[in-house]
């Protein structure tokens, strides 16, 4: 199995562009999961969708943050317009819920710079 | 390559005794260490972090020691509580903000 797998590796991108981050779970996967990853705050969860359908959003943190999950195979996590705070890692993850285990299994990450 | 490994995939420890969750990584690099917990069908919690220049980290029942010189760590929890049931995640991640995952420990308190 592939894995979870995440694009791009790695954005430079300047301040008010639109910055679009990829992902596409591992196969059978009902649960995917957007997480940043930053030096003071750690892992945050953004969103998290189950069956295709965002069930938390709470952790994203402004209007400029918007995710969707057009089908069981694909994600995209969106910023615009992005700003120099929003530099970090960006972490896709997901599981499967039946049987509920609670494994998750994280991509590579996304790191996000934004000047 | 794995940096980061998990070798038990699961845990069952009685209720009021200790549980001690293993964690053995590769990268010399890494600058901290994580220990995330996760239930079922809910994205992992933060747990505790150690820094690499530390040997010994505690917060309440838990308490994460690091063995630099055997690129190991451990996660203590005590007493173990039925809440605890759960996949614990190892993470090292470094300077530059890369995580690193092991696959995850699954814990079973049993009462």
């Amino acid at each position: 199995d592939a894995g979870v797998i995440q694009s791009p590796r790695h954005e430079v991108t300047e301040m008010g562009q639109e910055v679009t981050l990829r992902c596409k779970p591992i196969s059978g996967h009902n649960s995917l999961f957007w997480y940043r990853q930053t030096m003071m705050r750690g892992l945050e969860l953004l969103i998290y969708f189950n069956n295709n359908v965002p069930i938390d959003d709470s952790g994203m943190p402004e209007d400029r943050f918007s995710a969707k999950m057009p089908n069981a195979s694909f994600s995209t996590l969106k910023i615009q317009p992005s700003e120099p705070r929003d530099s970090a890692v960006y972490f896709c993850a997901s599981s499967l819920d039946s049987p509920n285990t609670g494994e998750l299994f994280f991509g590579e990450g996304s790191r996000l710079t934004v000047l | 390559d794995q940096q980061v490994k998990q070798n038990s995939p699961s845990l069952s420890v009685q209720e009021g005794r200790i549980s001690i969750l293993n964690c053995d990584y590769t990268n010399s690099m890494f600058d901290y260490f994580l220990w995330y917990k996760k239930y079922p069908a809910e994205g992992p919690t933060f747990l505790i972090s150690i820094s690499s220049i530390k040997d010994k980290n505690e917060d309440g029942r838990f308490t994460v020691f690091l063995n630099k010189s055997a690129k190991h760590l451990s996660l203590h929890i005590v007493p173990s509580q039925p809440g605890d049931s759960a996949v614990y995640f190892c993470g090292g991640g470094d300077s530059n903000y890369q995580l690193i995952w092991g696959a995850g420990t699954k814990l079973i308190i049993k009462p």
